[in-house]
């Protein structure tokens, strides 16, 4: 089965850049990388998808190497309104053309002020 | 335009009695998927469903069932239930079934099971 890991947690100020990484050893060769947040007592809420090098969107940017083996997800100029849960998605094939979606463990991010 | 609904929000039930959750995607969402997060376990996927027929299936036991209706809403159900089935069951909705996981979630179903 897929093994996606990440870290468990991270803390940073208000106004810096956070980066967190995601590992995926097991990706499906067609499957994007997504990744959400997650505030207390609500569902995960999607923040930005890729598939390989760079995608930049309003709120982050994803990096992917050429391997596909791990995803970073960037946050520039955090605020004290970004401490939550960040998930990274996967989907990988269990077996034939059976996949099965894989979340990381999931990084509780704290800023700090 | 109107977000993923999930009904009931919270729900309390006896080992070995069996429920049933329901979820109405976002208008136009064809694939809805089935999580379980739990503290200790994270967020693990049951399954997806995508224009009424099962796409991908979790490592879950038979007990825990879905379907999905032509109008796109779904249904989850567990049967037998256990004390560690207690969690929150979300449910998530796109567009389509494809390899993106760009996902709209629910806010969820919270389930303890005494």
């Amino acid at each position: 089965l897929a093994k996606t890991t990440q870290p468990i947690s991270m803390d940073s100020y208000e106004g810096q850049e956070v980066n967190i990484t995601c590992s995926h050893n097991n990706i499906a060769t067609n499957d994007y990388i997504t990744w959400y947040q997650q505030f207390p007592s609500q569902g995960p809420r999607f923040i930005i998808q890729g598939y390989k090098t760079k995608v930049t969107n309003e709120v982050a940017s994803l990096f992917i190497p050429a391997d596909r083996k791990s995803s970073t997800l960037s946050l520039p100029r955090v605020s004290l309104s970004d401490t939550a849960v960040y998930y990274c998605l996967v989907g990988a094939f269990v077996s034939g053309s059976a996949r099965q979606l894989t979340f990381g463990s999931g990084t509780q991010l704290t800023v700090l002020p | 335009k109107a977000g993923v609904t999930q009904t009931p929000r919270y729900l309390i039930k006896t080992r070995g009695q069996q429920v049933t959750l329901s979820c109405s995607p976002i208008s136009g969402h064809r694939s809805v998927s089935w999580y379980q997060q739990t503290p200790g376990q994270g967020l693990q996927f049951l399954f997806e469903y995508f224009s009424e027929t099962q796409r991908n299936k979790g490592n879950f036991p038979g007990r825990f069932s879905g379907r999905q209706f032509s109008n796109s809403r779904s249904e989850m159900n567990v049967s037998t239930l256990e004390l560690g089935d207690s969690a929150l069951y979300l449910c998530a909705s796109s567009i389509s079934g494809t390899r993106s996981y760009e996902q709209y979630f629910g806010p969820g179903t919270r389930l303890t099971v005494t």
